[in-house]
């Protein structure tokens, strides 16, 4: 089955530190690919999205994600995280009509 | 503004009764979506609809039920054969047109007791 797997559940990082989240799926086939956030109490937002061309690619809010086909993984990342990057972010994956997304990683940043 | 409507915010049912969570959008977009949100799980696909009058299970389609007989409206009952039915449900639509751009709801969370 195809699956979108993230594998980190929690990272804690002080302020000022880089930050790579990772993410891999298993389908072989044109995916298109997505990072959203959800900040605390508030509604899924998307950060980046991935759909050809230049595989990495730059979000809202510093953030970037690079495609590597080979490994099927599309990670993201931001040289320097602030404490309001806070929140829990998603790896998605577009396959036909479904958006599928990976558990979850929740980002907590120290001031 | 356009966007997708989810109601109410916060429900609760008491074990046993079916219960319908309401999505409207006036996007015009085509297509949507019912995901269901578990802490450590992700969001997880329940149902689709790409058109009207016409939809598909997602992952874990088992106690649910849809219906979309509006393009601006897709409901989720939530039936007391879903064995585990606390939880946060969220709403999206998409776009086709434009970038496969998802809008998402601001969910309802469902507490049965």
């Amino acid at each position: 089955a195809q699956s979108v797997s993230q594998h980190n559940h929690h990272v804690i990082l002080s302020e000022a530190a880089s930050l790579e989240l990772g993410c891999n799926y298993s389908y072989g086939g044109t995916v298109n690919l997505f990072w959203y956030v959800q900040y605390p109490g508030q509604h899924l937002q998307l950060l980046l999205k991935y759909f050809s061309g230049d595989p990495l690619v730059k979000g809202i809010k510093g953030f970037e994600a690079e495609f590597i086909k080979s490994k099927f993984s599309f990670n993201l990342r931001k040289p320097s995280v602030q404490w309001s990057d806070t929140a829990e972010y998603f790896c998605a994956v577009q396959l036909g009509g479904k958006l599928i997304f990976g558990q979850g990683t929740e980002l907590s940043v120290k001031p | 503004d356009g966007g997708i409507t989810q109601s109410p915010k916060y429900l609760f049912r008491k074990e046993g009764q079916n219960v319908t969570l309401s999505c409207e959008q006036n996007l015009n977009h085509d297509a949507m979506y019912w995901y269901r949100q578990d802490p450590g799980q992700g969001l997880r696909l329940i149902y689709y609809s790409q058109i009207v009058n016409d939809f598909q299970k997602g992952d874990i389609a088992e106690g649910y039920s849809v219906s979309r007989e509006k393009k601006e409206s897709f409901p989720l009952t939530v039936t007391s054969a879903q064995k585990n039915p606390t939880a946060f449900y969220l709403c999206a639509s998409i776009d086709r047109d434009r970038g496969y751009g998802y809008t998402f709801g601001s969910g309802t969370r469902l507490t049965v007791v």
